[in-house]
């Protein structure tokens, strides 16, 4: 059974730290592994990634893959207020079972002021 | 970008009733769409997988004859919450993966989710 798992469970930090945040994953015939956020709604998508050892930047967010070690690390720097949030990390099958995300926990940021 | 459009956004509906869902991917063909389901403070988990023209495969544990999927044509697939009773009440998110070969490394994209209360 494929499994997705994340931590810490939450994190609260204040403005202009920096966050890591951690996710393992166990996942047949892997493609990709994909980074969300979620606030009140639906997931928004951050990055996909698909190699091991290519950071992927967007602004002060940023994710890399160790498929190696089976991990995957998303940054934030200078964090926000608007950066608090559930951050979802996800594993992707390959083949027929492409697009079918199994999740982790989540982690719930909380950034103060 | 790719949008996938839900409907409705929330619902609340008497305990016996039947709700449906719609998940409609706007710009693209979606020959498979996901269902999740996510309860208040954890994860999303994978309901089912609805395939165009065929029936939908459902995770262990989930009803399929509780969970009624459809999914007629490339743009729509709609779940339908069958005698929906408290503990139905949940999150309901869809998913949708463009079809196109030229699109097909990229991510899965998510309908706004629908919050389903059963009274």
């Amino acid at each position: 059974e494929d499994k997705v798992v994340q931590s810490p469970l939450s994190l609260v930090v204040h403005e202009g730290d920096t966050v890591t945040l951690n996710c393992s994953y166990e996942v047949t015939n892997f493609r990709s592994l994909l980074w969300y956020k979620q606030e009140k709604k639906a997931p928004t998508f951050l990055f996909m990634l698909t190699s091991s050892g290519i950071e992927k930047k967007s602004g002060r967010l940023s994710s890399i893959l160790d498929k190696k070690e089976l991990f995957s690390i998303l940054n934030i720097t200078a964090t926000q207020t608007g950066d608090s949030a559930i951050y979802l990390c996800a594993g992707n099958a390959g083949g027929t079972s492409y697009g079918k995300l199994t999740f982790g926990q989540g982690t719930i940021l909380t950034v103060h002021p | 970008g790719a949008v996938v459009s839900q409907h409705p956004s929330w619902v609340i509906c008497k305990s016996g009733t039947s709700v449906k869902i719609e998940c409609r991917s706007l710009d693209f063909q979606a020959t498979t769409m996901f269902w999740y389901r996510q309860f208040p403070k954890q994860s999303l988990m994978l309901m089912a997988t609805s395939n165009e023209g065929s029936k939908a495969t459902y995770e262990q544990g989930v009803e399929k004859d509780k969970f009624l999927i459809n999914h007629a044509s490339l743009t729509l697939s709609t779940l339908t919450v069958t005698s929906a009773h408290p503990e139905d009440s949940s999150f309901y998110i869809c998913s949708a993966r463009d079809a196109t070969p030229s699109n097909m490394n990229t991510e899965a994209f998510f309908g706004q989710g629908t919050r389903l209360t059963v009274v």
